[in-house]
């Protein structure tokens, strides 16, 4: 079972929906990455979160600690909002400061 | 713009070959990732660094070498050795452990 598990891996929206991506992660962990991956490739990392909730324009993170448990949502969705999104966690055993990867969400947003 | 640069970002290399992808940073992170993504998998840790002069293997370290003679250079060699070493290759680098990660671009290197 991978440490961090995402769903779902594939989502289609019409432009305006409301979205959420979900991530579940099995090991105690002092912050989890959203990041965000555009068709060239390149990593854009969205938020970083150890407790609680964080906004940044229409994109919303929350985390559950006791749960194991983090949200990403955006509202308003729009096409250029289309990406792979992929959680990332830092476990709390190790100093490496190395992330766990998930495999990713692949988020499309049609007109 | 301080940030991450990789290069180049497509390399095609013949079977056998080693061949070297550039990472180098002007953020003063004193820790450098390389990782590897293949379709359908999450990133995985190649080699990293958290300090000059000194790295450590990651999950995938086997048929990859590195070296870190400066701060803001993190060079990964994949060598001939590396079975299959088609795939897209990305560099990170974080300053510590509060502080967010910042990815390059990539670079996809194809082996022909």
């Amino acid at each position: 079972k991978n440490e961090v598990e995402q769903s779902p891996q594939n989502l289609t929206a019409q432009e305006g929906e409301f979205i959420t991506i979900n991530c579940s992660y099995s090991v105690g962990i002092s912050a989890l990455h959203w990041l965000q991956q555009h068709p060239g490739g390149g990593i854009v990392s969205l938020f970083m979160l150890s407790s609680g909730k964080k906004k940044h324009g229409r994109l919303i993170a929350t985390i559950n600690i006791q749960e194991k448990h983090s949200s990403l949502h955006i509202t308003a969705s729009h096409p250029r909002d289309s990406a792979v999104y992929i959680c990332a966690v830092r476990s709390r055993e190790v100093s490496n400061y190395k992330l766990t990867f998930g495999k990713g969400t692949l988020l499309t947003v049609n007109p | 713009d301080g940030g991450i640069t990789q290069s180049p970002k497509y390399l095609f290399r013949k079977e056998g070959q080693n061949v070297t992808l550039s990472c180098e940073q002007n953020l003063n992170h004193d820790a450098m990732y390389w990782y590897r993504q293949d379709p359908g998998q999450g990133l995985r840790l190649i080699y990293y660094s958290q300090i000059v002069n000194d790295f450590q293997k990651g999950d995938i370290a086997e048929g990859y070498s590195v070296s870190r003679e400066k701060k803001e250079s993190f060079p990964l060699t994949v060598t001939s050795a590396q079975k299959n070493p088609t795939a897209f290759y990305l560099c990170a680098s974080t300053t510590g452990q509060n502080y967010g990660y910042t990815f390059g671009s990539g670079t996809r290197l194809t082996v022909v």
